[in-house]
């Protein structure tokens, strides 16, 4: 079965770091592109950052760059979300999801979801 | 502001067809860019309902169609069931943006 489990959550003070793990099951995972999407209380779904199957190509979202970093380590099927400088607003459950393509380009998508992690930026 | 437009909710009875709606621009859907649909039920994660427009993935019951025309897609649900109770974000990618983009989301409620 397909799976990806996320881990890391937790609570962190505000200009603090955390750093996400997502360990993928079921497929070849230097074969495809992941991603981190993340959902604030009661808000709607954002996309925070792709990073392409081989680890060449990283994409971010304006409002975590220059404070996320995504990595994978393909031969531990593992995937990474770096985050520094943490703020409120950053407050959200984050998923890890597989990518349906090796790489983002126009017609990318995501075709399975982990049940993701919460991460609380409080004082 | 998300940069794809959902309405915020939409309705319907059982056994009913409801639309929701996916306004893009000349950067994403406009520029030909595929549109995909995720089906989040609550307390869930997302699940891909729809992708490349119009095609469902294995598992996905045919009551669930999209389409795209112009700078919007949308999603249409046939037969309601209230299983169907759930928040639908359409997805694309922006060419401005460089980067994946979702609407706002719409709840569907089946009264």
């Amino acid at each position: 079965e397909v799976q990806v489990l996320e881990s890391g959550g937790g609570l962190v003070q505000p200009g603090g770091s955390l750093r996400l793990s997502c360990a993928a099951s079921g497929f070849t995972f230097s074969t495809y592109a992941m991603n981190w999407v993340r959902q604030a209380p009661g808000k709607g779904l954002e996309w925070v950052s792709a990073i392409s199957a081989s680890g060449d190509s990283t994409y971010y979202a304006d409002s975590v760059k220059g404070r996320f970093t995504i990595s994978r380590d393909n031969s531990k099927n593992t995937l990474y979300l770096q985050m520094n400088s943490l703020r409120a607003e950053d407050t959200a459950v984050y998923y890890c999801a597989k990518g349906a393509l090796t790489t983002v380009s126009h017609y990318y998508y995501m075709d399975v979801w982990g049940k993701g992690t919460t991460v609380t930026v409080s004082s | 502001q998300s940069v794809l437009t959902q309405p915020p909710s939409v309705s319907g009875a059982p056994g009913q067809r409801v639309t929701i709606s996916c306004t893009g621009s000349s950067s994403n859907i406009g520029a030909g860019y595929d549109v995909h649909w995720y089906q989040q039920l609550p307390g869930t994660a997302p699940k891909l309902l729809i992708y490349g427009n119009s095609y469902r993935p294995s598992g996905v019951p045919d009551r669930f169609s999209g389409s795209k025309s112009g700078t919007s897609a949308s999603l249409a649900i046939t037969g309601l069931q209230t299983e169907d109770e759930a928040d639908y974000y359409c997805q694309s990618y922006d060419s401005s943006l460089s980067g994946v983009v979702f609407g706002g989301g719409t709840k569907l409620t089946v009264l």
